[in-house]
């Protein structure tokens, strides 16, 4: 199965600076199968970016997405106090289906 | 809208069974297939499998087999996941899923969460 590793665990910023979420797998993810979701406390995950570099319908354009093969981002190009939430990659390429461990963007 | 409407928290014994219902709405329901995502507290998300519905074939990931089974009754549009012999670590948000070939999982219901205690 292809292992994806997010990091950091945790980014501390502020609203209004630039946010940058790593994502690496395993072995290359057929096609940049690769989506981000995000997570609020006691909500179900929101889909962000699909196909590696593709905003989902009604996501805000600060929301951007890029990487090929075994190497993604996820960039939040100013940070809104809503954007506060746990994000997760996710390659949907290969059976089985599999996530990274998240990353948890805080306020500083 | 696409919408996935699942079943309210059940609290459960060990060793007892439980089924957590999620209905689909607002789409044609055969022409999407639904996956389960488990979510332990405080954890990352774990992907369970997928049904078919069109033929009602299941899938299962590796660590969901045995007591886990999916299940549809399409003439409701509603997908079902069944565990049985619970356990206390079965404790989690349980979320079903849109799903199609070359596809994200778009979008989730609202999670169900299963506690198992004594």
């Amino acid at each position: 199965e292809i292992v994806l590793t997010q990091s950091p665990g945790t980014l501390s910023l502020s609203p209004g600076q630039r946010a940058t979420l790593s994502c690496r797998a395993s072995q290359s993810v057929i096609s940049n199968y690769l989506a981000w979701y995000q997570q609020k406390p006691g909500q179900a995950p929101r889909l962000l970016i699909y196909g590696a570099s593709s905003r989902a319908t009604g996501i805000p354009d600060r929301f951007s997405g890029s990487g090929s093969g075994t190497d993604f981002t996820l960039t939040i190009s100013r940070l809104e106090p809503e954007d506060f939430a746990v994000y997760y990659c996710q390659q949907y390429g290969f059976s089985p289906l599999t996530f990274g461990g998240g990353t948890k963007v805080e306020i500083k | 809208q696409v919408q996935l409407v699942q079943s309210g928290s059940e609290l459960k014994k060990p060793g007892a069974s439980v089924k957590v219902s999620c209905k689909a709405s607002g789409y044609t329901f055969t022409t999407y297939a639904l996956s389960w995502v488990r979510q332990a507290p405080g954890q990352g998300l774990e992907w369970m499998g997928w049904i078919n519905t069109n033929t009602g074939n299941p899938t299962y990931a590796q660590g969901f087999t045995g007591r886990f089974v999916f299940s549809l009754d399409t003439s409701v549009s509603t997908a079902y996941l069944e565990i049985s012999s619970l356990k206390a670590e079965d404790t989690a948000v349980y979320y079903c899923a849109r799903i199609r070939q070359q596809l994200p999982l778009h979008p989730w219901g609202q999670g169900t969460l299963v506690t198992v205690s004594s």
